[in-house]
C-alpha cells in the first residue's frame, strides 16, 4: 500500500520562511513531488527529487532524504498569495506510473 | 508556455447518464492521466496511458470508466453511467518526466 502523511494546516507570517514536512510508507519509490493547490484551481508543479538533497528554484526548495522516506517543501519570503494547499506526491515507478497524493497541508499566511 | 486545457469546466448530469470529459494534453508529452478529487479530499489517481493504451489503473477505475485517445491531440473519460458518488474535480495531467495537471472539470451528478 502507498500512505503520505502531511500535517494538515501550518501558519506563517507574510516575508518569514515556512517549511512544509512529508513521510511517506510506498511500495516503490521512483521520486517525490510538490504541488501548490489554490482553492478551486488546478495542482501546479512546484518542485520533483529523485535524489537525496536539495533542490532549488527560486523562492522555493525541497529537499529529499530516501533512507529516511521524508521530504519537505520550503518557502521563502513568503507572500499572501502563498496562501494555498501544498501537496507532497510520490511516483513508485518511472513511465506513465501514476502519482499518489498526501492530504496536502493548508498554508495560512498571516500579515 | 504550453498547458493542458480541459472541456467542459463545469458538467452537470443526471444519475445513470453518460458523460464524456475531454482533455488536450501538451502536444509533446508521452504519457496522460486522470485523477479525481472529491470536495475537500486529495487528489487521486484514476488511470495512466501511454502508447496507445492503459498503461496503470486504480482500483477506483471500474467497469463503468474508459479512457480513448480519438485524435492527435484529444484524450478523453468517459463515465458509463454516472452515480452520486462520481461527483468530484476531474484532472488531466501529461508529462514527459514531471506531470503538469489541467485546470480541471468539475462534474456534478444529481
Amino acid at each position: 500500500g502507498q500512505s503520505l502523511e502531511q500535517p494538515s494546516e501550518v501558519t506563517a507570517v507574510e516575508g518569514a520562511i515556512v517549511q512544509m514536512n512529508c513521510t511517506y510508507q510506498t511500495s516503490g519509490f521512483y521520486g517525490l513531488s510538490w504541488y501548490q493547490q489554490h482553492d478551486g484551481g488546478a495542482p501546479t508543479f512546484l518542485s520533483y527529487n529523485a535524489l537525496d538533497g536539495l533542490e532549488e528554484t527560486g523562492r522555493f526548495s525541497s529537499f529529499l532524504s530516501r533512507s529516511d522516506s521524508y521530504g519537505y517543501l520550503l518557502l521563502q519570503e513568503l507572500q499572501m498569495k502563498d496562501s494555498a494547499s501544498y501537496f507532497c506526491a510520490v511516483k513508485a515507478g518511472g513511465g506513465a506510473d501514476g502519482l499518489t497524493f498526501g492530504k496536502g497541508t493548508h498554508l495560512i499566511i498571516q500579515p | 508556455e504550453p498547458e493542458v486545457t480541459q472541456t467542459p469546466s463545469h458538467q452537470v448530469t443526471q444519475m445513470g447518464q453518460e458523460v464524456i470529459l475531454r482533455c488536450v494534453p501538451i502536444s509533446n508529452h508521452l504519457y496522460f492521466y486522470w485523477y479525481r478529487q472529491i470536495l475537500g479530499q486529495k487528489v487521486e489517481f484514476l488511470v495512466s496511458f501511454y502508447n496507445n493504451e492503459i498503461s496503470e489503473k486504480s482500483e477506483i477505475f471500474d467497469d463503468q470508466f474508459s479512457v480513448e485517445r480519438p485524435d492527435g491531440s484529444n484524450f478523453t473519460l468517459k463515465i458509463r453511467s454516472t452515480k452520486l458518488e462520481d461527483s468530484a474535480m476531474y484532472f488531466c495531467a501529461s508529462s514527459e518526466d514531471e506531470q503538469y495537471f489541467g485546470p480541471g472539470t468539475r462534474l456534478t451528478v444529481t
